[in-house]
C-alpha cells in the first residue's frame, strides 16, 4: 500500500526539549511538506523540499528544522526556540509540477502537546 | 497577508440540497487550485482540482468552478449527504514555486 506515515500520532514533551516528528512516504514523490494546523488558522507551511538534500523555509519556519537525506523521509524537529509548539502537525508529499498531477497527499498527522 | 481566503467559517445544509463553498484568492500567479476535505485529527484528503486554463471541473457529486477575473473559486456538492460533514479547505499554488497556500477552512454540516 502506498501512502504517507507519520509517527507518533500523539506526542507529549516538556517545555525546553527538542522533539522530532517522523514522516515517511512510499509514493515516489519528489516534493515533501510540513504544515501546522491551529484552530481557526487553516494549514500553515513550515518547510518544504523538492529534492534530496535541499529544502526551503515556509511561512512559519522559526523554531523548526528539517532534513531531507532520503527521498522517502522528511523529519521535522521542533526546537525549544519555537514559542508555541503545541499544535497538530501534518506532513504531505506530491509530484513536482509537470511530472504528473498536482495533488498533495497528507499523512494522518501528529498532535504535539508541550507543557 | 492572507492570499487564500474562505470567508465563511461554517455552513449548514439540508441533506439532498446543494452545498456551495467559496474561496477567494489575491495572487494572480496562482495557476492550480485544489479542494480538500478534512475530519478532526486526520490529514486532509484530496477532493477535486482545477487548472487556471479551465473554468469548471466535475467529478461525480463534486464540481469546482473558477472565475479568474474575480479571483474566486467555489465547490458545489450535489446532492449533499451527511457523510459530507467535514471541514473543507481550498488551496492554491503557483506551479513555479511548488508552494501550496491553504485557506482557513469552512466547516460543512449536512443535516439529515
Amino acid at each position: 500500500d502506498g501512502g504517507i506515515t507519520q509517527s507518533p500520532k500523539y506526542l507529549f514533551r516538556k517545555e525546553g526539549q527538542n522533539v522530532t516528528l517522523s514522516c515517511e512516504q512510499n509514493l515516489n514523490h519528489d516534493a515533501m511538506y510540513w504544515y501546522r494546523q491551529d484552530p481557526g488558522q487553516g494549514l500553515r507551511l513550515i518547510y518544504y523540499s523538492q529534492i534530496v538534500n535541499d529544502f526551503q523555509k515556509g511561512d512559519i519556519a522559526e523554531g523548526y528544522s528539517v532534513s531531507r537525506e532520503k527521498k522517502e523521509s522528511f523529519p521535522l524537529t521542533v526546537t525549544s526556540a519555537q514559542k508555541n509548539p503545541t499544535a497538530f502537525y501534518l506532513c504531505a508529499s506530491s509530484f513536482l509540477p509537470g511530472q504528473r498531477n498536482y495533488e498533495q497527499y497528507f499523512g494522518p498527522g501528529t498532535r504535539l502537546t508541550v507543557t | 497577508d492572507q492570499q487564500v481566503k474562505q470567508n465563511s467559517p461554517s455552513l449548514s445544509v439540508q441533506e439532498g440540497r446543494i452545498s456551495i463553498l467559496n474561496c477567494d484568492y489575491t495572487n494572480s500567479m496562482f495557476d492550480y487550485f485544489l479542494w480538500y476535505k478534512k475530519y478532526p485529527a486526520e490529514g486532509p484528503t484530496f477532493l477535486i482540482s482545477i487548472s487556471s486554463i479551465k473554468d469548471k471541473n466535475e467529478d461525480g457529486r463534486f464540481t469546482v468552478f473558477l472565475n479568474k477575473s474575480a479571483k474566486h473559486l467555489s465547490l458545489h456538492i450535489v446532492p449533499s449527504q451527511p457523510g459530507d460533514s467535514a471541514v473543507y479547505f481550498c488551496a492554491a499554488m503557483n506551479s513555479g514555486t511548488y508552494k501550496y497556500i491553504f485557506g482557513t477552512g469552512t466547516r460543512l454540516k449536512v443535516l439529515a
